[in-house]
């Protein structure tokens, strides 16, 4: 799996986006990026995943540059229960595991 | 769908003692996988299993055991617990009939090693 980078940590304004960069310079052509996140206390949660073009669903939406080096997540309106850390991941898809960085913990303030 | 349930929630043990964590999901899913998780960091991988009857280590497989004999259960067994694996243990499952590979992970066991 190709190494990520995160910033450690980030605040956000509740009902402003919120938008969490993530560096993968060594991505390969077959590695997914995911984006998982994790409330205190709980088990990670899954968001997001894309391989190269943007994606969207109900929780948030996922901008892939197009050198796929690196991506950005957009949640549009952060609540406070959005305060999470979020993890960035690129795997290979299918049942290779994941591999957790520290990933950058997101305060949402009001 | 209960989903992915871990029992116990919270559990302290003496070092040396031996004990089971207990995994199970509901979703017929083939992968499963134990996760542990120290203070500030992100989670580890223990062991993971891509379907009844086959495991294979993770990144900190030492002093952990686990087997698979049906699809929904994925027991974590600790031989002689030590402080060091004072941790957050978190069960993982997946399958390819939810979508590409999407793990639901479990709430969790707090395990306290004196």
């Amino acid at each position: 799996d190709a190494k990520t980078t995160q910033p450690p940590s980030m605040d956000c304004a509740e009902g402003r986006a919120a938008n969490l960069p993530c560096n993968h310079s060594t991505i390969s052509g077959n590695e997914y990026v995911y984006w998982y996140r994790q409330i205190h206390s709980q088990g990670p949660q899954y968001i997001i995943h894309g391989l190269k073009n943007n994606e969207t669903n109900e929780m948030a939406s996922l901008i892939i540059t197009e050198d796929r080096k690196s991506s950005t997540l957009i949640l549009p309106h952060a609540t406070l229960r959005d305060t999470a850390v979020y993890y960035c991941i690129s795997r290979i898809s299918g049942y290779s595991t994941l591999t957790f960085g520290k990933g950058t913990m997101l305060l949402v303030s009001p | 769908n209960a989903g992915v349930t871990q029992t116990p929630k919270f559990q302290v043990l003496k070092t040396g003692q031996s004990m089971t964590l207990q995994c199970a999901q509901d979703m017929n899913h083939e992968y499963m996988s134990w996760y542990r998780q120290d203070p500030g960091m992100g989670l580890r991988l223990i062991h993971y299993s891509v379907g009844a009857g086959i495991t294979d280590q993770g990144e900190v497989p030492n002093g952990y055991n686990v087997s698979r004999s049906t699809t929904e259960d994925f027991p974590l067994r600790l031989l002689s617990a030590a402080p060091s694996q004072t941790s957050v243990y978190f069960c993982a499952s997946t399958g390819l009939a939810g979508g590409p590979d999407t793990q639901y992970f479990g709430p969790g066991t707090r395990l306290t090693v004196l």
